[in-house]
């Protein structure tokens, strides 16, 4: 079964510093992965997403994630934080039982320091 | 602007009333999904619906239902809301096709956050 864990309920970074949040996955096939970002009072928007055509993806908003097969790793980064960035992340897999199924991780949430 | 669309974005209800939140997408996408988000979790599968078919997660409980009349709506009802299942209610779309399965993202619409009093 696919899962995804995500470490760090709570990230806090000051304005202008790297941000890194983490993402581990576990999959028995090759997965495809996502990262969501959800603000206040808001639907998920998609940030970037792997599909196994490069390693590096790039998404919006300067986000970009390196997928790690060494590692079962699938870590977002972004050079330097906004105030806007403030949100609620998500990383997410696809399931293989399922072709139309996403699975979440628990999220982490961004705060950023001025 | 292609779209998922939910109304209304805010609910009241009260206890017991039954209460239906709506769903609609221009994006022409043949799987549809609801979720259910309460604070600081991640979006939890009530069901989706696979073009016309109807996919119910295991422990979605009976008191949830959902209807799609055609390609772009979708209905969640809930028939006796309880002080539980107060919640941000979310709406996605896929598209799903041999070629791309599990490709493709899912598109979410606003939410609609359900205060059950």
């Amino acid at each position: 079964a696919q899962s995804v864990t995500q470490l760090g309920s709570h990230v806090s970074v000051s304005e202008g510093a790297l941000v890194l949040l983490r993402c581990n996955y576990s999959s028995s096939v090759p997965p495809y992965l996502f990262w969501y970002v959800q603000y206040p009072n808001q639907g998920l928007q998609l940030l970037l997403k792997y599909t196994s055509a490069a390693t590096l993806v790039k998404g919006i908003n300067g986000f970009e994630a390196e997928f790690k097969k060494s590692e079962t790793s699938f870590h977002l980064t972004k050079p330097s934080a906004h105030m806007s960035d403030a949100a609620e992340y998500f990383c997410a897999v696809t399931s293989y039982s399922s072709a139309s199924k996403i699975i979440f991780g628990s999220g982490t949430r961004l705060s950023i320091r001025p | 602007d292609a779209m998922v669309i939910q109304n209304p974005r805010y609910q009241v209800t009260q206890f017991g009333k039954p209460v239906t939140l709506s769903c609609s997408q221009t994006l022409n996408h043949n799987v549809m999904y609801w979720y259910q988000q309460k604070s600081s979790q991640a979006p939890k599968l009530l069901f989706h619906y696979y073009d016309k078919d109807f996919n119910n997660e295991a422990d979605t409980p009976d008191n949830f239902q959902s209807r799609r009349p055609n390609t772009s709506f979708c209905f969640l009802d809930i028939r006796s809301p309880g002080l539980g299942d107060a919640a941000m209610y979310l709406c996605a779309t896929s598209r799903d096709t041999v070629d791309e399965r599990r490709q493709n993202e899912q598109f979410f619409g606003p939410g609609t956050r359900l205060t059950v009093l």
